[in-house]
């Protein structure tokens, strides 16, 4: 089964800074999609950015990076010039890429990221 | 567009009373997932229904929990004579195909407080 991790319950960072989230996940295929989503107080789950793994590419939206290391199985979020509107919880998510399955996003646990002023 | 729709957003009920939760998927989608968050935790899969089908329900509880997506109206989680353990966030997502680059989008969730 496959397994996602972050690693950071919590993280903090100065408005306009950078901040770099960190994820790992366990698989056995050799294709899938790795996604971060992030969930603000309102609860509501928005998708940040998409990475397929059979892209070499690193996937960007914006402010937001992520430097995606297949042989390693890590997936880290990088968002440039921090607001304040960037607090809130991310999560990252793990999708089959075919085969037999419901195609189920497994989810990490999450980490809490506030912005200070 | 109406993103995908749930209701209600929040539910309260006592324990061994039942719960309702509705999910209307965004226009076109024909593919639901249900996921349930608990306090401090991600999102866990729990059933993916196409439209009369339910085609995989791994992560659905055994007992007291079912879930439908009919020919026409809303897919329904039901969860029958709920328990304190069953208070959690409960989030229903769309797609118009599971596989491929399609994103599953979520609905708003709907919190259930068990009594």
């Amino acid at each position: 089964a496959q397994t996602v991790t972050q690693s950071q319950p919590e993280m903090s960072v100065q408005e306009a800074e950078t901040v770099t989230l960190s994820c790992t996940y366990d698989t056995s295929e050799s294709d899938y999609y790795l996604f971060w989503y992030k969930q603000p107080p309102s609860r509501q789950m928005i998708l940040v950015i998409r990475q397929e793994a059979y892209k070499q590419q690193n996937a960007t939206e914006n402010r937001f990076s992520v430097n995606f290391q297949k042989a390693a199985k890590s997936f880290s979020l990088k968002i440039s010039d921090s607001q304040l509107g960037d607090a809130a919880m991310y999560f990252c998510a793990y999708r089959a890429y075919s085969g037999a399955g419901s195609y189920q996003l497994t989810f990490g646990k999450g980490t809490k990221l506030s912005v200070i002023p | 567009n109406a993103g995908v729709m749930q209701n209600p957003r929040h539910l309260v009920r006592r324990r061994g009373q039942e719960a309702r939760l509705r999910c209307s998927p965004m226009k076109g989608h024909s593919h639901v997932y249900w996921y349930r968050q608990l306090p401090e935790e991600g999102l866990k899969f729990m059933v993916y229904l196409q439209k009369e089908n339910i085609i995989d329900e791994s992560g659905m509880p055994k007992e007291r929990f079912s879930a439908e997506f009919p020919k026409e109206g809303p897919s329904i989680l039901r969860i029958q004579q709920v328990v304190r353990g069953d208070s959690a966030a409960y989030f229903c997502a769309s797609s118009p195909r599971p596989q491929g680059a399609y994103e599953q989008y979520f609905g708003p969730g709907t919190r259930l407080t068990v009594t």
